[in-house]
């Protein structure tokens, strides 16, 4: 079965730095774009960036650029968003997202990672 | 690309049929997907490119459109189909979503 399956929920404070990730099972990690979406309390989805696994190629909302980064293990098939210095605002719901090919959409979804940031 | 939704929101009972509309700022062809998101849950892919449907999706939703403006229909709106719907183009970079649409029954 074609899965993604998230990090589970964190609670942080501002100014901490944290790492989520998002493991690939059941198909070849490797020839797959993974996205980030973020989803505010309440709000609507919003598209943070995403990476080919096989060399590296990321594409970044503009957004979302020096906010977060997004990085591959590929030996673990796993992606991993991660934040360098929380803020209060990045309260929300994170999704990845598997895509095909870079005229795709997101046809398999992880279960999300809420991340919640207070202090 | 910007993707402007409507309604935000729309009330409707069990059997009617349900149109929502999605116009994006700059032409995208048919590089427009629908999703369907249930509260607590992650969003699932219905529709995509513009109207195929996507493999056990029920054949009461359709999809219609390219270019600029595209809808999504549910012709016999059921009680399972209470949820939000995003439209989002992948025509180019950033990709992005519309605002959502809350189908309440």
């Amino acid at each position: 079965e074609v899965q993604l399956v998230q990090s589970g929920a964190e609670v942080k404070k501002p100014g901490e730095s944290l790492k989520i990730s998002c493991k690939g099972s059941g198909y070849s990690f490797t020839n797959y774009w993974i996205g980030w979406v973020r989803q505010m309390p309440g709000k609507g989805l919003e598209w943070m960036g995403v990476i080919y696994p096989g060399d590296s190629d990321t594409r970044y909302n503009p957004s979302f650029q020096g906010q977060v980064s997004i990085s591959v293990d590929k030996s673990s098939s796993t992606a991993v968003l991660q934040w360098a210095s929380l803020k209060a605002s990045d309260t929300a719901m994170y999704y990845c997202a598997r895509r095909l090919d870079s005229a795709e959409p997101f046809n398999i979804w992880g279960q999300g990672t809420m991340v919640s940031v207070s202090s | 690309i910007q993707l402007t939704q409507s309604p935000s929101s729309l009330s409707a009972s069990v059997g009617d049929r349900v149109t929502i509309t999605c116009r994006a700022s700059q032409g995208i062809s048919s590089y427009l997907a629908w999703y369907q998101q249930k509260p607590g849950r992650a969003p699932k892919l219905l529709i995509y490119p513009a109207s195929t449907l996507q493999s056990g999706v029920p054949s009461r939703f359709s999809g219609s459109g390219s270019g600029t403006d595209f809808t999504l229909t549910i012709s016999s709106l059921q009680p399972e189909d209470s949820a939000t719907y995003y439209c989002q183009q992948v025509n180019s970079y950033p990709l992005t979503f519309g605002g959502g649409t809350e189908v309440e029954i």
